[in-house]
């Protein structure tokens, strides 16, 4: 299966703030997926990425899937509290990056 | 059921016993995946299943595991000869085929060998 690399590992940010991790693969994907997973939880998705250059928001959440189709990004802008956890990224065989951990301090 | 449903919850195994970790998915769903998660890391695939097709067990770390699939519906990951390097949350997901929503994963079965 492809695999995918997440940057950073971990990201410290302050209430506030804003927040960017990033999802890279060696190969062209046909999709990209984003699931969230809280301290003590399992995954959760929330998105599905298919087209080249396609930009997704949900809130105060922006998702890209690059013009190649081998890269994505999750911005996060103003963090809050609400938004700890850790985001990974998968791609179309549902191989995960390692994902990023966010903690936000308020 | 309303989600992907996984027993037990938590399951304390001496060294060298078999265990059976089973995974309810959503009714309908046809792809199911199994991961396994050390503390603190990411998801490791093990196996996938896709309908009727042969499934991709390619993930599957030595031949202590299996996986099985009946009727398209529950499945059931065995290990054997369990060993304390086995310890982890092992998360099963499952989907309709488009994945359009998305993959739903169960709550897990956290998994301790003494």
């Amino acid at each position: 299966g492809q695999q995918v690399m997440q940057i950073p590992q971990y990201q410290h940010v302050q209430e506030g703030e804003d927040f960017t991790t990033y999802c890279n693969s060696s190969t062209t994907l046909s999709n990209i997926q984003w699931y969230k997973q809280r301290p003590g939880g399992h995954p959760v998705f929330l998105i599905q990425l298919v087209k080249s250059g396609e930009v997704k928001k949900q809130k105060r959440l922006t998702f890209q899937f690059g013009e190649a189709k081998k890269n994505s990004s999750l911005h996060i802008t103003a963090t809050q509290t609400t938004d700890v956890g850790t985001y990974f990224c998968a791609g179309h065989d549902m191989r995960f990056g390692a994902g990023t951990r966010l903690t936000v301090k308020p | 059921g309303a989600g992907v449903s996984q027993s037990p919850s938590n399951k304390v195994t001496e060294k060298g016993k078999d265990v059976e970790l089973r995974c309810d998915p959503i009714s309908g769903h046809t792809a199911l995946y199994w991961y396994r998660q050390s503390l603190g890391q990411g998801l490791e695939f093990l196996i996938y299943f896709q309908g009727n097709s042969a499934p991709d067990k390619s993930g599957l770390p030595s031949d202590r595991f299996s996986a099985e699939r009946t009727g398209g519906s529950v499945s059931t990951l065995t290990i054997q000869r369990t060993q304390q390097e086995d310890s982890a949350v092992y998360l099963c997901a499952s989907s309709f085929t488009d994945r359009v929503h998305g993959y739903t994963f169960g709550s897990g079965t956290r998994l301790t060998v003494v």
